[in-house]
């Protein structure tokens, strides 16, 4: 079975600064990953995905994420920071290619509170 | 298009009773997902119906039942209430996860259901 760890519960961090969000994984086998976000009083909207390919994965509003199978991370990163980005970042796993889950599992979140 | 669309958004219930939550999935999808997700914590995973079949399910008790109907939408019925299943309930949908990599789920806004 996958497993997802996210390291931090509050990430504080001033407007227009950088910010990095982390996710460690936990499997046996090949997975993909995502992270996703949750606005208050909404459901989950997908940031990103990594299935295969380039390590560097780019999303939308301006994210990225980069996975490290040696680490068996996907830390999530923003160079700039808005007000706006304050919210729920969950981090996901499912199998890869082959074996385990297609069912997502999800970390417990990570808050990121913007201040201006 | 019309993504995931759930009802009611909120409701109240006391210990005990019975209660029936419904998600219509996005355009396009046939399998559903129903998540729970506590103050705080990341969605739990508690069962998916692909073809009006439960095909996967969480560790949740058989207190908690689902349905999928010939158009692809779920109803998610709890029984014999306790306070702890007090959540916001999500629906997520997909294109046919059990035969293709999934490539990342659609969420709904959730049931926020509060039991007194």
């Amino acid at each position: 079975a996958q497993s997802v760890t996210q390291l931090d519960s509050q990430v504080p961090v001033f407007e227009e600064a950088p910010v990095e969000l982390r996710c460690n994984y936990s499997s046996s086998v090949s997975v993909y990953l995502f992270w996703y976000v949750q606005y208050p009083n909404q459901g989950l909207q997908l940031l990103l995905k990594y299935l295969s390919g380039s390590t560097l994965v780019k999303g939308i509003n301006g994210f990225e994420a980069e996975f490290n199978k040696s680490q068996t991370s996907f830390h999530l990163r923003k160079p700039s920071v808005h007000i706006s980005d304050t919210a729920e970042y969950f981090c996901a796993v499912t199998k890869g290619a082959s074996g385990g889950s297609y069912i997502p599992t999800f970390g417990r979140g990570t808050s990121l509170i913007v201040h201006p | 298009d019309a993504g995931v669309t759930q009802s009611p958004t909120h409701l109240i219930k006391t210990r005990g009773q019975q209660v029936t939550l419904r998600c219509s999935p996005k355009s396009g999808h046939d399998t559903v997902s129903w998540y729970q997700q506590a103050l705080g914590q990341g969605p739990q995973f508690i069962f998916q119906y692909y073809e009006e079949e439960e095909r996967q399910r969480g560790n949740f008790p058989d207190r908690f039942s689902g349905h999928q109907f010939p158009n692809y939408s779920s109803e998610l019925n709890v029984n014999a209430l306790l306070l702890g299943d007090s959540a916001l309930y999500l629906c997520a949908s997909t294109g046919g996860a059990l035969r293709r990599p999934n490539y990342g789920y659609t969420f709904g806004s959730g049931t926020r259901l509060t039991v007194v």
